[in-house]
């Protein structure tokens, strides 16, 4: 089936810096969800991305869809404490009989030094 | 208070014996999910349902079963049949499967095998 390839797997950032988390595809996507896993927590959505070359800002987290559909990226800008946790792409992919199931990257894990 | 509850959050069990997972969601949603999570391997869809009496299998659904009775309910039974069952186990629902919907998550069952 169709993959989701995300990087880095890890990333340690000294608070007030930034980060950026990168979602690859090697097929066109039809759109990507990012979701947030707080440390032994459940998965929370966080965005939809639909069309390309959009860009989606909340506070300070940025999203970006690529023009081609294939990747996307999380950046969030002067990370502070309360952003640890893992962050997933995901991508709805068609498994048939007019079914889709959301296929996710493998998170990136995001620990920030206070 | 709406949203999707998962019993018991942590379960132990012995090698051989098959378990069942609870997954219950007051949000009127008619597709459910159960995924399994792995350090390091991100969410792997095992089964899902888009209507009452009926499902699918996901990736990774040997060694699973699932029954779809009622809308709210989407239990998950993990048999002996699965050879390394020991994992966090997520469900999740959404409006419908179409590929731009956003998943609920629930808080999830850590399942221990001895």
């Amino acid at each position: 089936g169709q993959q989701v390839m995300q990087i880095p797997q890890y990333q340690h950032v000294q608070e007030g810096e930034d980060f950026t988390t990168y979602c690859n595809s090697s097929t066109t996507l039809s759109n990507i969800q990012w979701y947030k896993q707080r440390p032994g927590g459940h998965p929370v959505f966080l965005i939809q991305l639909v069309k390309s070359g959009e860009v989606k800002k909340q506070k300070r987290l940025t999203f970006q869809f690529g023009e081609a559909k294939k990747n996307s990226s999380l950046h969030i800008t002067a990370t502070q404490t309360t952003d640890v946790g893992t962050y997933f792409c995901a991508a709805n992919t068609y498994s048939g009989a007019g079914s889709y199931q959301l296929t996710f990257g493998k998170g990136t894990k995001l620990s920030v030094i206070p | 208070d709406g949203g999707i509850t998962q019993s018991p959050k942590y379960l132990f069990r012995k090698e051989g014996q098959n378990v069942t997972l609870s997954c219950e969601q007051n949000l009127n949603h008619d597709a459910m999910y159960w995924y399994r999570q792995d350090p390091g391997q991100g969410l792997r869809l095992i089964y899902y349902s888009q209507i009452v009496n009926d499902f699918q299998k996901g990736d990774i659904a040997e060694g699973y079963s699932v029954s779809r009775e009622k809308k709210e309910s989407f239990p998950l039974t993990v048999t002996s049949a699965q050879k390394n069952p020991t994992a966090f186990y997520l469900c999740a629902s959404s409006k419908g499967g179409n590929s731009y919907n956003e998943q609920f998550f629930g808080p999830g069952t850590r399942l221990t095998v001895l």
